[in-house]
């Protein structure tokens, strides 16, 4: 159980594109979801909290407005990066918890992408 | 505050040795604590966790870990490394009501 899938695994697009990267949780709905993101060889940041019917909470220095969250069911959140520059091509991770953000985050597989 | 201090960034061990990934955590509440092991271009994968039940936690793949609060340390072994063992490994703190906090990982090589 508790399973979380991400989709695409990897994609190449090009810059100035917007790209989408759906996480959806498989056999459980989840009220929260959070995104990450991983540059290589270091370890995972988070960019955004998501939650089911709301708009999500940003960190830090993660611009809302290139970074679009979507999360519009219990089991479906969406990342989309707005008009994609070479500096945003990272790893994507998605997690997602049951029963409130500060439960167990079951991660993704992760979405690589590449902005040419 | 919460933070976490993963003291060495790369490991290297025989198979058939045992393994030692340390992990110092600082936080402000009573913390939870995970181990996740991420191999290459793939996603996280829990291989335990700590929430202030028993202070040594045993997880999947023969890990285990002790939580131990006076010297706010919570590090990872395992009797006996395994090739399939090398990897990334992600030591975690969470405090309560607080958000995952990942520390810088370390990654572990086994030699043949």
């Amino acid at each position: 159980g508790a399973v979380v899938s991400q989709h695409p695994s990897w994609v190449i697009c090009k810059s100035g594109t917007s790209v989408k990267i759906e996480c959806r949780s498989l056999d459980f709905q989840a009220t929260t979801m959070f995104w990450y993101r991983q540059f290589p060889k270091q370890s995972l940041m988070l960019m955004a909290t998501s939650n089911e019917g709301s708009k999500a909470t940003y960190e830090q220095g993660v611009e809302k407005d290139k970074f679009l969250i979507n999360h519009a069911s219990l089991t479906l959140s969406t990342l989309t990066v707005t008009s994609a520059h070479p500096e945003d091509s990272s790893f994507y991770i998605c997690s997602a918890s049951i029963g409130g953000p500060y439960n167990e985050q079951f991660f993704g597989p992760g979405t690589r992408l590449t902005v040419l | 505050a919460q933070s976490v201090t993963q003291l060495d960034s790369h490991v290297s061990v025989s198979e058939g040795t045992p393994v030692l990934l340390r992990c110092n955590y600082s936080s402000s509440y009573s913390p939870s604590l995970f181990w996740y092991v991420q191999h290459p271009n793939k996603g996280l994968q829990l291989l335990l966790k700590y929430t202030s039940a028993a202070t040594l936690v045993k997880g999947i793949n023969g890990f285990e870990a002790e939580f131990k609060k006076s010297e706010t340390s919570f590090h990872l072994t395992k009797p006996s490394a395994h090739m399939s063992d090398a990897a990334e490994y992600f030591c975690v703190v969470r405090g309560y009501g607080q958000n995952f906090v990942f520390g810088p990982g370390t990654r572990l090589s086994v030699l043949p």
